[in-house]
C-alpha cells in the first residue's frame, strides 16, 4: 500500500500569515495515463471533507485562490498565501494512483495562533 | 447540485449487522464510481470500499474483506453497504463519496457505533 506522510501535524498560523503543508507518497503517484491523482481535503470542525485540489494542482470549483497546490512525484505541498479564520480545521492528502487501497494522510491541524 | 445523504447508522454489538445507505442526487449516478469513507472518533480518513459502474466491480480494504459487501441500485440512484460481523474498531462516521479525478463529494456521514 501506499504511504501518505503529511508534515507538520500541527500547524498554528497567524491571521494573514502564509501556511504550507507538505505530503510525501512512498512511491511515485504518477500514473500510466500521464496524471497524478493527489488531492487535497479540507475538513472543518463538525463538516464532512470538502475537495480544495485535484491532480496536484487544479483548484476546485469555488475554492478561494489563496490556495494553491503543487509538486510531482512523491512530493506535494498545500499553501495557503494568507491564512483567514474560516481556514481552521484539518486538511488531508488523499493519492487515487495505486489502489486499492486509496489511502490518505494522517492530517495537519490548522489552527489560528 | 451534488448531494449525498447516508442513513442507517446506529448502535450495534459486536458480531451484528447494519446496513448503511447513500440517497444521490444532482449528477448521474449510474455512470459514477463511488466508495464508503469512514472516520473513527477523533481520527483521519480510512477508505473502506469502492463499487465501479457496469461492469460493477467492487474493492475493499483488507479489515473489511468478507464482512463488508458494497453495492448498488442505479434505478434508484442508491449506493449502500452491508457490514456483517461488526466490531469495535468499525466505530465511526461513515460517508458516501462520489469518485471523479480522486473524490470530489461527500455526503454529511452516518455515525455507526459497535459497543456491548
Amino acid at each position: 500500500d501506499v504511504v501518505m506522510t503529511q508534515s507538520p501535524l500541527s500547524l498554528p498560523v497567524t491571521l494573514g500569515q502564509p501556511a504550507s503543508i507538505s505530503c510525501r507518497s512512498s512511491q511515485s503517484l504518477v500514473y500510466s495515463d500521464g496524471n497524478t491523482y493527489l488531492n487535497w481535503f479540507q475538513q472543518r470542525p463538525g463538516h464532512s471533507p470538502r475537495r480544495l485540489i485535484y491532480n496536484v494542482s487544479n483548484r476546485d470549483s469555488g475554492v478561494p485562490d489563496r490556495f494553491s497546490g503543487s509538486g510531482s512525484g512523491t512530493d506535494f505541498t498545500l499553501k495557503i498565501s494568507r491564512v483567514e479564520a474560516e481556514d481552521v480545521g484539518v486538511y488531508y492528502c488523499m493519492q487515487g494512483t495505486h489502489w486499492p487501497p486509496f489511502t490518505f494522510g494522517q492530517g495537519t491541524k490548522l489552527e489560528i495562533k | 447540485e451534488v448531494q449525498l445523504v447516508e442513513s442507517g447508522g446506529g448502535l450495534v454489538q459486536p458480531g451484528e449487522s447494519l446496513r448503511l445507505s447513500c440517497a444521490a442526487s444532482g449528477f448521474t449516478f449510474s455512470n459514477s464510481w463511488m466508495s464508503w469513507v469512514r472516520q473513527a472518533p477523533g481520527k483521519g480518513l480510512e477508505w473502506v470500499a469502492i463499487i465501479k459502474q457496469e461492469p460493477i466491480e467492487t474493492y475493499y480494504v483488507d479489515s473489511v474483506k468478507g464482512r463488508f459487501t458494497i453495492s448498488r441500485d442505479n434505478a434508484k440512484s442508491s449506493l449502500y453497504l452491508q457490514m456483517n460481523s461488526l466490531r469495535a474498531e468499525d466505530t465511526a462516521v461513515y460517508y458516501c463519496a462520489r469518485h471523479m479525478n480522486g473524490i470530489d463529494y461527500w455526503g454529511q456521514g452516518t455515525l455507526v457505533t459497535v459497543s456491548s
